[in-house]
């Protein structure tokens, strides 16, 4: 069975701080890794995601997360964040399949001035 | 990406009662998802949407409670049957544009009363 791990309910961080928002995973075979944002009263955006290649994926909105097989973790990161960045974060993972997309319990990311 | 509507974007019911809650795509997809959200909670799989055949449900979901109809490949509904308060929720449909990605709908926000 595949699980998706996010240890932390919430992340506070200072406007112009870095961010980081914590993700592990378990899965049979080559993981696919994903980051997904929702923001109050909407629904699920894709950010970014992990299939094959290059460690360290960009997406939207200045994003980009690091996929680390050693320690199965996919953690999310902003340089700089932003007030407009606070909203909700879900890491998924499969093994493949796009049915069979396993969702973590999210994290809450609130950006202060 | 493909353009996803929910329909309605929020209802609220009376417990015992059906709603029934559209999903449209703007262009042809093959496999079509629909998924609910409670309170505080993360994404869970209801079933695939099989065009042209019943759906395909995760343990724990029956198609009494949830039937699900995918008359093409443009279109699915979930129908919410005999409501209680804990069918309070998001619900969410998503698409797979690509063998392992989810893009997903804005949600549909029901309130059982």
């Amino acid at each position: 069975a595949q699980s998706v791990a996010q240890p932390e309910d919430q992340v506070n961080v200072a406007e112009g701080n870095p961010l980081t928002v914590k993700c592990t995973y378990s899965v049979s075979g080559n993981p696919y890794l994903f980051w997904y944002v929702q923001y109050p009263n909407r629904g699920l955006q894709f950010l970014l995601k992990y299939i094959t290649g290059d460690n360290l994926v960009k997406g939207s909105y200045g994003f980009e997360a690091e996929f680390n097989k050693s320690q199965t973790s996919f953690h999310l990161k902003k340089p700089s964040a932003l007030v407009s960045d606070s909203a909700l974060y879900f890491c998924a993972v499969t093994a493949g399949t796009a049915s069979k997309l396993t969702f973590g319990t999210g994290t809450r990311l609130q950006v202060t001035l | 990406s493909a353009v996803i509507s929910q329909k309605p974007s929020r209802d609220i019911c009376q417990r015992g009662t059906s709603l029934t809650i559209q999903c449209q795509v703007d262009s042809q997809v093959t496999m079509m998802f629909w998924y609910r959200q409670q309170p505080g909670q993360s994404l869970t799989l209801i079933a695939t949407a099989n065009q042209g055949s019943e759906a395909t449900y995760e343990s724990g979901f029956v198609i009494d409670k949830f039937p699900i109809s995918r008359p093409n490949l443009t279109f699915s509904t979930l129908t919410v049957s005999n409501m209680s308060p804990e069918d309070s929720s998001i619900y969410l449909c998503s698409l797979a544009v690509s063998q392992e990605t989810q893009y997903f709908g804005p949600g549909t926000r029901l309130l059982v009363l």
